[in-house]
């Protein structure tokens, strides 16, 4: 049973261009939670979506950021317009049930976005 | 938000020894879920431990387990027969029990080397 999928690993880009972070969940989990972990850091939550929809984005920037999680395929974190300060490993993790039911996340291994 | 606060930036142990880590929170809510995550060299944060407030009694997972002081808002992580293995980030987190809480809120680690 695979864990949480997260590509790419890494990524790389200059200031003003896109990043496309994709995140497929276990097998049989339809909730899945987007985090952001700075620097010598802890994880800092970003965004809860479900099947189509986003339920809880409150710790998602209102600019340049969109999350998605469509009814086939992997859920994708969106940043456009890429600055240095979004530099950060971004970890999705997935869960069967919302998180508030069972308190238990799985994560993925983190796409680390670097900005130059 | 909750605060979750890691005062040990570092720490290490020799092999075979035992380790405590140290974890404080801040909330008024009386119904919640702690957490411990580690995160190794691959960086994938791995579930430790799980504690629900309303349990006297501390959780164990083999060579793991916590001291969780309700009151004094206290959750520590002993280690127990520390491996090589063991050497990580440990994260403590906090999530509120309840319907609609879609969040862990994360402290800011601590940096755990299990010396030969």
């Amino acid at each position: 049973n695979a864990g949480v999928m997260q590509n790419p690993r890494h990524l790389v880009r200059r200031r003003g261009q896109e990043a496309r972070l994709r995140c497929s969940p276990m097998k049989g989990h339809s909730h899945v939670y987007w985090y952001r972990q700075l620097p010598e850091e802890g994880l800092k939550f970003m965004v809860y979506l479900q099947k189509e929809n986003i339920i809880d984005e409150s710790g998602m920037p209102k600019e340049r950021f969109s999350a998605e999680f469509p009814k086939e395929g992997p859920s994708i974190l969106r940043i456009q317009q890429v600055v240095r300060g979004d530099s950060a490993a971004y970890f999705c993790a997935s869960s069967r049930s919302p998180v508030s039911n069972t308190g238990e996340l799985f994560f993925g291994e983190g796409s680390r976005l670097t900005v130059l | 938000a909750q605060t979750v606060t890691q005062s040990q930036p570092e720490m290490s142990v020799q092999e075979a020894e035992t380790v405590t880590l140290s974890c404080t929170y801040d909330t008024s809510e009386s119904n919640y879920y702690l957490f411990w995550y580690k995160q190794p060299p691959s960086r994938q944060m791995i579930l430790v431990i799980r504690q629900e407030a309303y349990k006297q009694q501390n959780a164990t997972e083999n060579r793991f387990s916590v001291n969780f002081q309700k009151a004094a808002k206290s959750f520590s992580l002993k280690i127990s027969d520390s491996q090589l293995g063991d050497t990580a980030m440990y994260f403590c987190a906090f999530m509120w029990d309840r319907t609609g809480a879609n969040n862990l809120f994360f402290g800011t680690g601590t940096r755990l080397t299990v010396i030969p």
